[in-house]
């Protein structure tokens, strides 16, 4: 079992409304990543980090953002919540390199109203 | 450029019998690949993964796949389904040139009968 944790698991939260996703990992990886899961679907990343203060957008453009200030911290924050956000959030991480195995958590599952 | 096709979003098999997930890819370079299972309300977790070593490659709980360059594929298989195998399976492939590329696939749900 892989020790990469997310809070929320889940919420439920009003248009405008600034949330924060946190994910943490005690593997003391180097790579983090942010994926967005629509139900029944692929994966799409939306943001990735090489190590302390590095962040880079994935494919998947996303009105999101996140920091990395610690190796085992990497959250991500909407400022304002719309409906278009609601969607499974995974995080990720990897030891190596970025296209090493990748460590998931449970993810967050966020619906706007 | 870099893509995964899973050419079935649903297989539904009896216990006991063999299980094929079908995965083509395109890459421009030597790609890794890669095969996750999503349980429900669980993150991802790898069953197995090729990195230009071994063309098959064995992963956890009976899952095997077989990288085939001239057909561009990396079917997953197994030998004899069980009940717990039931799940969304994704093929990824990824590589770091020209900038850091992970493709998932649509993924395929297993469904498994008794």
């Amino acid at each position: 079992e892989a020790d990469i944790y997310q809070t929320p698991r889940y919420l439920v939260i009003g248009t405008g409304k600034k949330i924060t996703l946190e994910c943490s990992q005690t593997m003391g990886h180097d790579k983090m990543y942010w994926y967005q899961q629509d139900p029944g679907m692929e994966l799409h990343l939306i943001h990735y980090s090489y190590g302390v203060n590095s962040t880079e957008k994935g494919d998947l453009s996303s009105e999101s953002t996140v920091s990395r200030i610690r190796t085992e911290h990497f959250p991500l924050t909407l400022e304002s919540a719309r409906p278009s956000h609601t969607s499974q959030y995974l995080c990720a991480s990897s030891e190596f390199s970025l296209t090493d195995t990748q460590y998931f958590g449970p993810g967050t599952r966020l619906t706007v109203l | 450029a870099q893509s995964v096709t899973q050419l079935d979003s649903h297989v539904s098999v009896s216990e006991g019998t063999p299980v094929l997930l079908r995965c083509n890819y395109s890459s421009s370079y030597s790609p890794s690949l890669f095969w996750y299972v999503q349980h429900p309300n669980k993150g991802l977790q790898l069953l197995l993964k090729y990195t230009s070593a071994a063309t098959l490659v064995k992963g956890i709980n009976g899952f095997e796949a077989e990288f085939k360059k001239s057909e561009t594929s990396f079917h997953l298989t197994k030998p004899s389904a069980h009940m717990s195998d039931a799940a969304e399976y994704f093929c990824v492939v990824s590589d770091s040139t020209g900038g850091f590329k992970t493709i998932f696939g649509a993924g395929t749900r297993l469904f498994v009968k008794a």
